[in-house]
This record gives C-alpha cells, structure tokens and sequence, in this order.
C-alpha cells in the first residue's frame, strides 16, 4: 500500500502571505506525482505533473519542486488571494507495469483558507 | 478543454434502491475512467478503473456486484451502485485519462450520494 502524506492538513493566511505546504511519498520506483487544486463544489484541477528530480514547476503564482531521493514535493503559493482558496491534493501512481492506464493515490489534501 | 461532466451532482433516494451516476468526457476520447470515493475528512479513494469496452478491475474490498461499471464508450461510464444502504452515502467521483504514462486524469465535480 502507498502512502501519500500531506502536511498541514489545513492552513489559514492572510491575503498577500506566501505559504508552502508538503507532499511525502515513498521514494523507492518513482515515476511521477500530481498536484491538484480542488474548489469547493467544483472539479478537481490538474496544476502539474512532476517527473524528474529537481523539477520545478511554474503557474502563475504557484510552483512546485520535486525531490525524489528523499521522497518529497513542496508547493508554493507567491502572495496569497482570496481565490487560491482550495483544497491543494497530491497524488503519485504505483510502480508502472504495463501499457494503458495507471492508478492514482492521493494523499488527504491540504486546505487553503485565504483571509481577506 | 478536458472537460468532465458527472450527473447528478447530488441524489438522496430510499435504502434498497440503485442510482445510476454518469460520467461524461466532453471533449476527448477516455480510454481509461477511474472511480473514487471519498468518505469525510479522507482521501479520494479508488474504487474501481475500467477500460472502454472491457470490464472494470475493482480495488481491493470494493464489491464489484454492488457498485456495478459500465464503459460502453470512449466518452461514457456509469456507476450504479445497487440496492444502496446508509453505509454507501458518501461522495463519489470519476475521472477520465487519455493513453501514456504520465498523463493527467481529468475529474469531475463529483456525486454526493444520500441514503435514507
């Protein structure tokens, strides 16, 4: 069984605060891990897919590095608004063993609460 | 795009009855869809992943006669969980994926399932 951890569980900042939350994942056959943002009452949204150690990754205000020899991922929010909001989810696929898909495990999430 | 839609959004029905839950890509062909559910304060939990035209593969403890899938078409899967009880009330949700290795699994806005 994988084991995704996120940490904290829940974070409140203030508007235009930077804040940074973790994603731990076993180290050992890494192929990838995915970050996702999931609003209140809509759908989960793909933000970046990480593959290689020392990525980082970019989107606007957020951006994402990858360690994959001690098995973590940190993502990082620049100036925090009312809009970024969320519930910020992690999730990295077991060891590859063939073509087609592959399944997902996803940690609990992190929730972002920005203050106004 | 990558578009999913999921329908409903929201049922309550009497203990013994089946829902029917759709899930629907909108803009692209998903070979793979993914089942998950999420009970309060866990993880999305994978249920089950099928494959257009074959049938799914459950996860472990996960009754395939219970929550029965069907992936007729590259854009369609159901989910119907049969003869609910109180216990099946949770939040469900799909996601669809395109073939690769890394690619990103596109979700919808979930179903939060009821029983009364």
């Amino acid at each position: 069984i994988l084991n995704v951890e996120q940490s904290p569980q829940s974070l409140h900042v203030q508007e235009g605060d930077s804040t940074n939350f973790t994603c731990s994942f076993p180290s050992s056959n890494f192929y990838a891990l995915h970050w996702y943002r999931w609003e209140t009452a809509k759908s989960p949204e793909a933000l970046f897919v990480m593959t290689l150690n020392g990525d980082e990754k970019k989107k606007g205000r957020i951006s994402a590095t990858l360690n994959t020899k001690e098995g973590y991922s940190y993502l990082y929010i620049k100036g925090s608004q009312p809009e970024d909001s969320a519930t910020y989810l992690c999730a990295f696929p077991p060891p590859y063993s063939g073509a087609g898909s592959y399944q997902l495990t996803f940690g609990k999430g992190t929730k972002l609460s920005v203050i106004p | 795009g990558a578009v999913v839609s999921q329908h409903p959004s929201r049922v309550i029905c009497k203990s013994g009855t089946s829902v029917k839950i759709e899930c629907r890509s909108l803009d692209f062909q998903a070979t793979t869809m993914f089942w998950y559910r999420q009970f309060p304060k866990q993880s999305l939990m994978l249920m089950a992943t099928s494959n257009e035209g074959s049938k799914a593969t459950y996860e472990q403890g996960v009754e395939k006669d219970k929550f029965l899938i069907n992936h007729a078409s590259l854009t369609l899967s159901t989910l119907t969980v049969t003869s609910a009880h109180p216990e099946d009330s949770s939040f469900y949700i799909c996601s669809a994926q395109t073939a690769g290795l890394a690619d990103t699994q596109y979700f919808g806005p979930g179903t939060r399932l009821t029983v009364l």
